[in-house]
């Protein structure tokens, strides 16, 4: 069974641009979650999408913004970029919710400049 | 305010040395309690899920305790391949939010 997929890997941008960033979920899983790490902060949620509803969102400003597709599949998208954004974004899926087992993908490293 | 904390922040220990991590939470109406293990560039991976108080889950070396306020990681005679960092998230009954704490970073020396 495939894991979670995340794209791309990496990612260099500057500030003011945009990014949008892509979440491939688990055969099956229909609850994707994004969340932003940084050594700081730590691992903070972002927000959880399941059967294409946004059930759930964090502390961020609304620079922050995500959907999910018919497939299951997520993007989140952060307009504006400032440079307190370059961290790893993560994108976790599980059949349910954040209840249940969430498997992550290998994370997007964002770099702000 | 939900909040999941974690201590210590970083441990060193022996081969064989075994440890205990806390995880301490105050999230009303827990829906369950997850440990996870994230190694250097990669993302987290799913090691257990606790959902009531007195409940143990065991995984080789690994074994995960829950009270009515705090969690137990307990490492049994660890191996250098066990260093990583080991985070604990605790998901709130009623919204699909989960509160993690900031990690244990785990050294393991031969």
């Amino acid at each position: 069974k495939a894991g979670v997929t995340q794209t791309p890997r990496y990612l260099i941008k500057t500030r003011g641009q945009q990014v949008t960033l892509s979440c491939s979920p688990i055969s099956g899983h229909r609850s994707v979650s994004w969340y932003q790490q940084t050594p700081g902060q730590g691992l903070q949620f972002l927000f959880e999408y399941f059967s294409e509803t946004q059930r759930n969102k964090g502390n961020f400003p609304g620079r922050f913004s995500g959907r999910q597709f018919s497939n299951s599949r997520s993007e989140m998208n952060v307009s504006t970029l400032e440079l307190g954004d370059s961290a790893l974004y993560l994108c976790a899926s599980s059949w349910a919710g954040v209840s249940y087992e969430q498997y992550f993908g290998p994370g997007t490293r964002l770099t702000v400049t | 305010e939900d909040q999941v904390t974690q201590s210590p922040e970083a441990l060193r220990l022996q081969e064989g040395e075994s440890s205990s991590l806390n995880c301490s939470y105050t999230v009303s109406g827990l829906r369950g309690l997850f440990w996870y293990r994230q190694d250097p560039g990669k993302g987290p991976e799913f090691l257990f899920t606790l959902y009531s108080a007195g409940e143990e889950k065991e995984k080789e070396r690994l074994k995960a305790t829950l009270t009515k306020k705090e969690s137990f990681l307990h490492i049994t005679a660890p191996k250098p391949e066990d260093s990583a960092t080991y985070l604990c998230a605790a998901a709130q009954g009623g919204s699909e939010k989960l509160v993690f704490g900031k990690g244990m970073k785990l050294t393991v020396n031969p």
